[in-house]
């Protein structure tokens, strides 16, 4: 079975700061694995995704995660927080042959002036 | 283009009323996906149907949902006979084709229902 952790519900981080929201996952194939970002009364918005190819996987605004098998890790970074980064965050896994997503219970990230 | 669109964005409904969402995916994508995020929950998957193939109903959590697709057009999910628990936001999205990770999954703003 596959599963996702995010670890912190709540982040805040001062603006200019390091951004870094949390995710493990749990799986017996090698996985699939999303970040996707809820802004305010908008839905989800795909920021960035690992299909096996470079495990340090680039997005939009900025962010980037490394997929780290050993660690069975899938943290999303952004070197300089932006108060438009203020939003909920979503780790999620899909595994070859499923068709749907597995999400991670989110991190709503607050950016601090 | 369009996005996928989801009507109304909000309904509320007392206890034991039927409700119908509408999802409208984006135009030429095969596969449909509902999904329900409950308070302070992730999302919980509940059916998907890829064009006229049988969908995946696995994540439905009683026979009081159904959800139904007319080829590769719009979607309605049903809950008959609303209970409290219900309470959540619906999330609809589509994608080019199912089960290819590197095909996105491009969701709608949801609709939110309140049962009182």
């Amino acid at each position: 079975a596959q599963s996702v952790t995010q670890l912190g519900s709540h982040v805040s981080v001062s603006e200019g700061a390091l951004v870094l929201l949390r995710c493990n996952y749990s799986s017996s194939v090698p996985p699939y694995l999303f970040w996707y970002v809820q802004y305010p009364n908008q839905g989800l918005q795909l920021l960035l995704k690992y299909t096996s190819a470079a495990t340090l996987v680039k997005g939009i605004n900025g962010f980037e995660a490394e997929f780290k098998k050993s660690e069975t890790s899938f943290h999303l970074t952004k070197p300089s927080a932006h108060m438009s980064d203020a939003a909920e965050y979503f780790c999620a896994v899909m595994i070859t042959g499923a068709n749907n997503l597995f999400f991670g219970t989110g991190t709503r990230l607050t950016v601090i002036p | 283009g369009a996005g996928v669109s989801q009507s109304p964005s909000n309904k509320v409904t007392e206890k034991g009323k039927d409700v119908e969402l509408r999802c409208d995916p984006i135009s030429g994508h095969t596969a449909l996906y509902w999904y329900r995020q409950r308070l302070g929950q992730g999302l919980e998957f509940l059916i998907y149907f890829q064009g006229n193939s049988a969908p995946d109903k696995s994540g439905l959590p009683s026979d009081r949902f159904s959800a139904e697709r007319t080829g590769e057009s719009v979607s309605t999910l049903t809950i008959q006979r609303t209970q409290q628990e219900d309470s959540a936001v619906y999330l609809c999205a589509s994608s080019p084709m199912a089960g290819v990770p590197t095909d996105t999954q491009y969701f709608g703003p949801g609709t939110r229902l309140t049962v009182l």
